[in-house]
C-alpha cells in the first residue's frame, strides 16, 4: 500500500519569509514518482514538480525547490522569500511504478501575510 | 503539457438527480483519470477510463453511481447519479502524458441541495 504524510495541516508566514512543506511517503516499489501541485483557493490543480525514484537530485526552480531523500522517505518543498501569491493548499502526491493512480497526501495550507 | 477543459464548471443540482461533467483534453492520451475532492479534503481517485474499455473503479466507487464514457482519446464524461448532499465535491478529470506528469483539468465544483 502506498502512503503520503503531510504532517504540516497549515502554515502561516510573513511575506519575504523562507517556508519547507514536508512530505514524507510509504511505497514498496523500486520505482516511483513523487509530485508536488497547488491548488490556489480557484481550485484548479496547478502542477509543479515530478521527481523519479531513482533521480535524488535537488532541484530550484526560481523561488522554489525540492529536496528528495530515498534514505529518509521524503520529498521536502521549499519556497524562498515567499510572496502573497503563492498563498494555496500543497498537495505532495506518490505514484508507483506498476501504476498510473496518484495517492496523495491531505495538504498543506499556506498563508502569507504582508 | 496538456490543456484540459471541464464542463460544467460549477452547478447546484437537486437531490435524486444526475450531473454529467465533460472533460476534454488537446492531445490524444491513453489514460483519462477522475477524482474527488470532499470540501477541505484531499483528492481520491474514483476511476481510470481507458478508450475502449470499461472504466476501472477504486475500492468504495461503482459503475451504477458513478458511471463513465470514453467515446475516443480525447474526451470522457464522468456521471454521478442519484445526487445526494454527501456527492457535493469538485470533480476533476486529469491525464498522464509519457513522461508519468499528471494534468489536471480545472474541476467542476458541484453543490446538492
Amino acid at each position: 500500500a502506498q502512503k503520503v504524510t503531510q504532517a504540516q495541516t497549515e502554515i502561516s508566514v510573513v511575506e519575504k519569509e523562507d517556508v519547507t512543506l514536508d512530505c514524507v511517503y510509504e511505497t514498496r516499489d523500486t520505482t516511483y514518482y513523487l509530485f508536488w501541485y497547488k491548488q490556489p483557493p480557484s481550485g484548479e490543480l496547478v502542477f509543479l514538480i515530478r521527481r523519479n525514484s531513482f533521480d535524488e537530485q535537488n532541484e530550484i526552480s526560481g523561488r522554489y525547490s525540492w529536496n528528495f531523500q530515498k534514505s529518509t522517505s521524503s520529498f521536502n518543498f521549499t519556497i524562498t522569500a515567499s510572496q502573497v501569491v503563492d498563498s494555496a493548499v500543497y498537495f505532495c502526491a506518490l505514484r508507483g511504478g506498476g501504476g498510473n493512480k496518484l495517492t496523495f497526501g491531505t495538504g498543506t495550507q499556506l498563508k502569507v501575510e504582508l | 503539457s496538456a490543456v484540459i477543459s471541464q464542463k460544467p464548471s460549477r452547478d447546484i443540482c437537486q437531490r435524486g438527480t444526475s450531473l454529467t461533467i465533460q472533460c476534454q483534453v488537446d492531445s490524444q492520451v491513453t489514460m483519462m483519470f477522475w477524482y474527488r475532492q470532499q470540501p477541505g479534503q484531499s483528492l481520491t481517485l474514483i476511476a481510470t477510463a481507458n478508450q475502449g474499455s470499461e472504466a476501472t473503479y477504486e475500492s468504495g466507487f461503482v459503475i451504477d453511481k458513478f458511471p463513465i464514457s470514453r467515446p475516443n482519446l480525447t474526451f470522457s464524461t464522468l456521471t454521478v447519479s442519484n445526487l445526494s448532499p454527501e456527492d457535493s465535491s469538485i470533480y476533476l478529470c486529469s491525464v498522464e502524458d509519457r513522461s508519468y506528469e499528471q494534468y489536471f483539468g480545472p474541476g467542476t465544483r458541484l453543490t446538492v441541495t
